[in-house]
């Protein structure tokens, strides 16, 4: 069955601060990969995904991330943060059609 | 471009009643999606449509709750009676065949059973 594991529930940086989203998943066939966010009291919002092709992902608000599938991860980095980026973000996998979440790992960004 | 909807946006009532909610997928989607969001459990996929069919509903949690989706463009979850512990977010999301393919999401229906 897949799974995905956010490995800390809570992550802090300061304004300008590299942003690392750690995200180890679990899956029987080549997985597609995805990282949503969500800001208070709205819906979740694509940020990018993996499905086939280049390992290295990039997508909206300067964030990116990287399948590696020798160490099953999907880790979401920003190398610099900025306030706006404030919210909660979930990784999530999907083997057919419905995404699987993570519990989520909300950021919280100090200026 | 419209998003999905979903309605009503926020909903308090008391125990024992009967609570509809409400999703207008994205038009052209044939996966319809309903999700519950609580602190404890974070995201969990209750049921998925396709073609306006159930494919699986495993994550319905017990009978009280049930899902149709009378049309392509229309698709309701009830609880029915209502408990305190349904208390939590509850996101329809929509998106054309195929896997991989981007999820969209409403901005949720948060119920609040008392």
């Amino acid at each position: 069955a897949q799974s995905v594991t956010q490995l800390g529930s809570h992550v802090s940086v300061s304004e300008g601060a590299l942003v690392l989203l750690r995200c180890n998943y679990s899956s029987s066939v080549p997985p597609y990969l995805f990282w949503y966010v969500q800001y208070p009291n709205q819906g979740l919002q694509l940020l990018l995904k993996y499905t086939t092709g280049a390992t290295l992902v990039k997508g909206i608000n300067g964030f990116e991330a990287e399948f590696k599938k020798s160490e099953t991860s999907f880790h979401l980095t920003k190398p610099s943060a900025h306030m706006s980026d404030a919210a909660e973000y979930f990784c999530a996998v999907s083997e057919e059609t419905a995404l699987i979440f993570g519990k989520g790992t909300t950021l919280s960004v100090s200026s | 471009d419209a998003g999905v909807i979903q309605s009503p946006r926020h909903e308090v009532t008391e125990m024992g009643q009967e609570v509809t909610l409400r999703c207008k997928p994205i038009s052209g989607h044939d996966y319809l999606f309903w999700y519950r969001q609580t602190m404890m459990r974070g995201l969990e996929l209750l049921i998925y449509f396709n073609n306006n069919v159930p494919i699986d509903d495993s994550g319905m949690p017990e009978d009280r709750f049930s899902a149709k989706m009378p049309n392509a463009s229309f698709s309701t979850l009830k609880i029915q009676p209502s408990e305190p512990r349904d208390s939590a977010v509850y996101f329809c999301a929509s998106s054309f065949t195929r896997s991989g393919n981007t999820i969209y999401f409403g901005e949720g229906s948060w119920l609040t059973v008392v």
